[in-house]
């Protein structure tokens, strides 16, 4: 009955590697987000994705590219993983951009 | 440039008792603001939201506080319960695609 998931929960990998992030909401909302929660705990938003398209690019590097093959789900790929790519990366979804987020459980990525 | 800020990073309080946490934010344009909670190992959880127009919104043992003058405002929880002990953010939001601005967290502890 988890709303907001995400896989893996953990991922641990080494600098240069390209990696992906998955995430389903079943909420039925329209609206997905993901979010970086960096060592100093700060929760940033990088994108947001409403009925499959991207509404929100934050000043992020190009090797980070989500996609939306549907409504339910927003997937984060990685590519050329650096070490300030460590961090938790939080999934979100709203029925609208006007309404409360619901967030994901995280994944915590290391780069070694 | 923090849009929003917790100057409190932590806060301790006896069960029973009320806990007041604050939140301060600069940008003007925010027409809605919400409370989170987050428990280690898990996203936050969306806790009550208060619109730019009102002052107060009340919820349960939770009421938020809005003083857009002083840009400012504030969760009370009455009365607090050990179950409240958890990281509380604070977020402002305006209508462009759903985007939230962070607080930095303030860490509630709530003793028996």
């Amino acid at each position: 009955d988890t709303a907001v998931s995400q896989t893996p929960k953990y991922l641990v990998t080494q600098m240069g590697n390209d990696k992906s992030i998955k995430c389903e909401q079943n909420l039925g909302h329209d609206t997905m987000y993901w979010y970086k929660q960096d060592s100093k705990k700060f929760l940033k938003i990088m994108f947001s994705y409403n009925n499959k398209e991207l509404i929100i690019n934050e000043t992020v590097p190009n090797r980070f590219s989500p996609k939306s093959p549907d409504k339910a789900h927003l997937n984060l790929h990685i590519n050329s993983l650096e070490l300030g790519d460590s961090a938790v990366y939080f999934c979100a979804s709203s029925q609208d951009v006007r309404h409360e987020q619901y967030f994901g459980p995280g994944t915590r990525l290391t780069v070694t | 440039d923090q849009q929003v800020k917790q100057n409190s990073p932590s806060l301790s309080v006896q069960e029973g008792r009320i806990s007041i946490l604050n939140c301060d934010y600069t940008n003007s344009m925010f027409d809605y603001f919400l409370w989170y909670k987050k428990y280690p190992a898990e996203g936050p959880t969306f806790l009550i939201s208060i619109s730019s127009i009102k002052d107060k919104n009340e919820d349960g043992r939770f009421t938020v506080f809005l003083n857009k003058s002083a840009k400012h405002l504030s969760l009370h929880i009455v009365p607090s319960q050990p179950g409240d002990s958890a990281v509380y953010f604070c977020a402002g939001a305006y209508n462009q695609g759903g985007k939230l601005i962070f607080g930095q967290g303030t860490e509630l502890s709530v003793k028996p």
